[in-house]
C-alpha cells in the first residue's frame, strides 16, 4: 500500500479540547489532504496541504507536514460534539515527478467527542 | 447547486443479479472515481477516469465495470453480485484545484 498507518485508530475527548491526529505515509508525495466522514455518509473535504508546505490553517483546523519523515498531523482547536466523525488523511503520490492523480487513503482515526 | 448524486442510497439484492450503481456530478468536472469502502475501514480506489471515454483500474481489484460516455455520468456496473461484493461504494469527483474531492453520499450495498 502507497499509504501508512493513521494514529490513533480511536480518540475520545471532552467539548473544548484538543484533538491531534497523525498519518504516516510511504511515497513522494504531490499534496496531502484530509477529510472527514460522517457515519455512513461521504467524505468531505477539509484542508489540502502541498508538499512544499510545511503547515496550513483553517478555522480551527491546523495542519503541518514533514515531508523528511513522510508524516503529517491534523489538529482540530477546541473540539465540539459535532465534530465526532472519522478523519481520514489521503495522499497524491507522485512517480518521477508526476502526480498519479489519484488519492490513496488512511484507515482513519475515530473521533468522538463528548459533550 | 454544484454537487454530485448516487443513487441508490440503499440496495439489498439477491446473488446472480445485475446491477448499475449511479454517480452523476454538476460541476463539469473532468476526474471522477470509485472508492469501496468496509464499514470503518480506509477507502480503496476501484475504479477512475480522466474524461469521456477515459477509464483505468484502481488499486484494489473489482469485478465491477464502468464506463463514462458523457463527463457528468460514471455509473458502475456488477454483472452478477455475490455476497463478496456487499459493501459501500463512494463515487468522488474532482477539479485537480486545491479543493480536492467531493464525494457523494455513498451507495450502501447488501447481496444476500
Amino acid at each position: 500500500s502507497q499509504q501508512g498507518e493513521e494514529d490513533p485508530q480511536a480518540l475520545s475527548i471532552q467539548e473544548g479540547e484538543n484533538a491531534t491526529m497523525n498519518c504516516s505515509y510511504k511515497t513522494s508525495i504531490n499534496n496531502l489532504q484530509w477529510y472527514r466522514q460522517n457515519s455512513g455518509r461521504g467524505l468531505v473535504h477539509l484542508i489540502l496541504i502541498r508538499s512544499n508546505e510545511r503547515e496550513k490553517h483553517s478555522g480551527r483546523l491546523r495542519v503541518t507536514l514533514d515531508t523528511s519523515k513522510k508524516s503529517s498531523s491534523l489538529l482540530i482547536t477546541a473540539s465540539r460534539a459535532a465534530d465526532t466523525a472519522s478523519y481520514f488523511c489521503a495522499t497524491d503520490g507522485v512517480a518521477g515527478g508526476t502526480s498519479y492523480g489519484k488519492l490513496t487513503f488512511g484507515q482513519g482515526t475515530i473521533l468522538t467527542v463528548h459533550p | 447547486e454544484a454537487d454530485i448524486y448516487q443513487t441508490p442510497r440503499y440496495l439489498v439484492i439477491g446473488t446472480g443479479k445485475k446491477i448499475t450503481l449511479e454517480c452523476s456530478q454538476t460541476m463539469g468536472h473532468d476526474k471522477m472515481y470509485w472508492y469501496q469502502q468496509d464499514p470503518g475501514m480506509e477507502l480503496h480506489l476501484i475504479h477512475y477516469s480522466y474524461g469521456v471515454n477515459s477509464t483505468e483500474k484502481g488499486d484494489l481489484s473489482s469485478e465491477s465495470t464502468v464506463s463514462r460516455i458523457r463527463t457528468e455520468h460514471f455509473p458502475l456496473t456488477l454483472e452478477s453480485a455475490r455476497p463478496s461484493h456487499t459493501s459501500q461504494y463512494l463515487c468522488a469527483s474532482s477539479d485537480q484545484g486545491s479543493n480536492g474531492y467531493t464525494f457523494g453520499s455513498g451507495t450502501r450495498l447488501t447481496v444476500v
